[in-house]
């Protein structure tokens, strides 16, 4: 099965550039959505097939996806983007859905 | 847009039970649906999912195939998941999420979720 592969945390500080990676094999062939989920509540998507932003997410927040890896990347980081960080995937070989393992935001 | 989930609760191993989803504010019907589960502390799992309009297509996560059944019914916008054979692991939020349009775009909305919990 298809297997999506986040580091499980990264750090910045405020201000700074954040980028969560999202690797998969040959990943740059598919379409990538990003979700951002805060502590008890629902995800919400953040960058839908690889660079799309939904209306109300800031420009801070954009995608990248070629070969193997995925990156969400979000500039000028602010405290209220700490949070989880899914990047998601359809398989098309197994018709399954598949979300990387998560990736924890820390804004120092 | 509003998905509200309902139906969890405490099961005992080897037990079943059926979970809802309640949908309004867009035409149910038109978009392919799915459910996606966290375990306490853990990430997202998806589940399940099920194509729009007449629900034809019906797909399954590895870990749940053969024990769980996704279905709708359009005429009372509302989405299922029967759960059998129940299992300690199968402990988690259960969230109905809809496409944007069809399986593989992306969950545009989600709901609060319901907890099912499977333990003796």
């Amino acid at each position: 099965s298809y297997v999506l592969t986040q580091p499980p945390s990264v750090s910045v500080a405020p201000g700074k550039t954040a980028r969560i990676t999202c690797g998969g094999n040959n990943i740059g062939s598919k379409s990538v959505h990003w979700y951002q989920q805060k502590p008890g509540q629902a995800p919400v998507v953040v960058i839908y097939y690889e660079k799309d932003r939904p209306s109300g997410i800031p420009e801070r927040f954009s995608g990248s996806n070629s070969g193997n890896t995925a990156t969400l990347t979000i500039s000028r980081v602010e405290a209220g983007d700490e949070a989880d960080y899914y990047c998601q995937v359809w398989d098309s070989s197994s018709d399954h859905v598949v979300f990387g393992g998560g990736t924890k935001l820390t804004v120092l | 847009v509003q998905l509200v989930e309902s139906g969890g609760d405490l099961v005992q191993p080897g037990g079943s039970l059926r979970l809802s989803c309640a949908a309004s504010g867009f035409t149910f019907s038109s978009y392919a649906m799915n459910w996606v589960r966290q375990a306490p502390g853990k990430g997202l799992e998806w589940v399940s999912a099920i194509s729009g309009s007449s629900g034809g297509s019906t797909y399954y996560a590895d870990s749940v195939k053969g024990r769980f059944t996704i279905s709708r019914d359009n005429s009372k916008n509302t989405l299922y998941l029967q759960m059998n054979s129940l299992r300690a692991e199968d402990t988690a939020v259960y969230c109905c999420a809809k496409t944007s349009t069809t399986l593989t775009s992306p969950f545009d909305y989600w709901g609060q979720g319901t907890l099912v919990t499977v333990s003796s």
